[in-house]
């Protein structure tokens, strides 16, 4: 089966334009997480969302960082007037909900890295 | 806070030889998972093999098992006949709820 897809791949931008990744989590997972990596860095967490309940947003650095998630399924991650420091490559997990363990397997794309310029 | 330390930034070994990545964490949790992840430069993050805390049993996924020792908040991974496509970085990565807490991360190189 298909696995967790994000678009782009690669994005270069420039300072100050507004961005948007894309990801397809695996079909029928309702949990769906979004990770900044910065160069030589694990991974930082910004955002959660689980089903239809609010999501998590307190990973979000700063109020120009916004995602959504349509119908339970795509999420997007909006950057707003970008920085040079939100570099990064961005990583998108899913995982499903099964109620039998306390905590499930995230699974990942492939990422999109993120140039500002 | 909960945090998780990788105190290798970087390791070599020859083809087909054994080698121990080192991690650990600190939580005042008591019911926890544990994972290894693998990221080879295609940037795909891959689960390894996890670890459920209150399972004493360590976890074996073929070529792989971990050392973990709880009271010691330890958590080593072991690559037994090291292969070149295990050359990757691998990350340490904690949970008690939704969110992965990650180590920086160890580069692994098998060398021909």
């Amino acid at each position: 089966g298909a696995g967790v897809s994000q678009s782009p791949s690669n994005k270069v931008t420039e300072k100050g334009k507004d961005v948007e990744l894309r990801c397809d989590p695996i079909s029928g997972h309702t949990a769906l997480y979004w990770y900044r990596q910065s160069l030589g860095q694990g991974l930082e967490f910004l955002i959660y969302f689980q089903g239809n309940s609010a999501p998590d947003k307190s990973g979000l650095p700063s109020d120009r960082f916004s995602a959504e998630r349509t119908g339970g399924s795509v999420s997007t991650l909006t950057i707003q007037r970008t920085q040079q420091e939100d570099s990064a490559v961005y990583l998108c997990a899913s995982s499903p909900k099964t109620g039998l363990t306390l905590v499930e397997t995230q699974y990942f794309g492939p990422g999109t890295r993120l140039l500002v310029l | 806070a909960q945090t998780v330390t990788q105190s290798q930034p970087e390791m070599s070994v020859q083809e087909a030889e054994t080698v121990t990545l080192s991690c650990t964490y600190d939580t005042s949790e008591s019911n926890y998972y544990l994972f290894w992840y693998k990221q080879p430069p295609s940037r795909q993050m891959i689960l390894v093999i996890r670890q459920e805390a209150y399972k004493q049993q360590n976890a074996t996924e073929n070529r792989f098992s971990v050392n973990f020792q709880k009271a010691a908040k330890s958590f080593s991974l072991k690559i037994s006949d090291s292969q070149l496509g295990d050359t990757a970085m691998y990350f340490c990565a904690f949970n008690s709820n939704y969110q992965l807490i990650w180590g920086a991360g160890t580069k692994l190189i098998i060398k021909p």
